[in-house]
């Protein structure tokens, strides 16, 4: 079974500048989420998708930030003017469908590689 | 706000030994927790969890302890072997969600 692709590797921009990130799910996962890790500190989630729409993205700085999953299937995620501060590893993750099951029922979040941004 | 803190950043241990890895949190919605392990250069994967109506799970090598009136849970390895070292995040979800509040991670080394 494929795991959770994501492109590019490796990104530097300079300060201001656009960039954008690319991730495919594990076929049949319905849910995908992005987090950022900046260097140092644990993944954070910015924002969750339940098929295409969109289930949380409270810590997602908007302002900034956007993304998308058209589809139900690949997801985009933009950051739109870069900031020095945003250099990290942008981590795409997919699950099956949340909230299913009962209590304590959990569907394991898979990782893909990562994307490492640098912010010059 | 740290809702879930891995105290110690690193740790070295001897081939064979025991390794614990600790987690403490502060928040008591938190009931199941989860631990992750992460290599260089790639994403982090899924090594153990527990739920709040257990204080213990073991999976071979791999028990996790969740002590939930001190709010805290451990990894343990035994025995610890070099193919262990990487990182390590402990992680906590509230009931039926799927959102997952990661610690800071701890690095272990494990010596020949």
């Amino acid at each position: 079974e494929a795991g959770v692709a994501q492109s590019p590797r490796y990104k530097i921009i300079e300060k201001r500048q656009s960039v954008a990130f690319w991730c495919n799910p594990i076929s049949g996962h319905a849910t995908l989420y992005w987090y950022q890790q900046i260097l140092g500190q644990g993944p954070k989630l910015l924002i969750q998708f339940q098929n295409n729409g969109v289930v949380d993205d409270s810590q997602l700085p908007k302002d900034r930030f956007s993304a998308e999953r058209l589809k139900g299937v690949d997801s985009t995620l933009k950051i739109q003017p870069a900031k020095l501060e945003d250099s990290a590893v942008y981590l795409c993750a997919s699950s099956l469908a949340s909230g299913t099951g009962g209590y304590f029922s959990y569907n394991e979040q898979f990782f893909g590689p990562g994307t490492r941004l640098t912010v010059l | 706000d740290q809702q879930v803190k891995q105290n110690s950043p690193s740790l070295s241990v001897q081939e064979g030994r025991i390794s614990i890895l600790n987690c403490d949190y502060t928040n008591s919605m938190f009931d199941y927790f989860l631990w992750y392990k992460k290599y260089p250069a790639e994403g982090p994967t899924f090594l153990i969890s527990i739920s709040s109506i257990k204080d213990k799970n073991e999976d071979g090598r791999f028990t996790v302890f969740l002590n939930k009136s001190a709010k805290h849970l451990s990894l343990h390895i035994v025995p610890s072997q070099p193919g262990d070292s990487a990182v390590y995040f402990c992680a906590a979800i509230p009931g039926t969600a799927s959102k997952l509040t990661f610690g800071t991670g701890t690095r272990l080394q494990v010596t020949l």
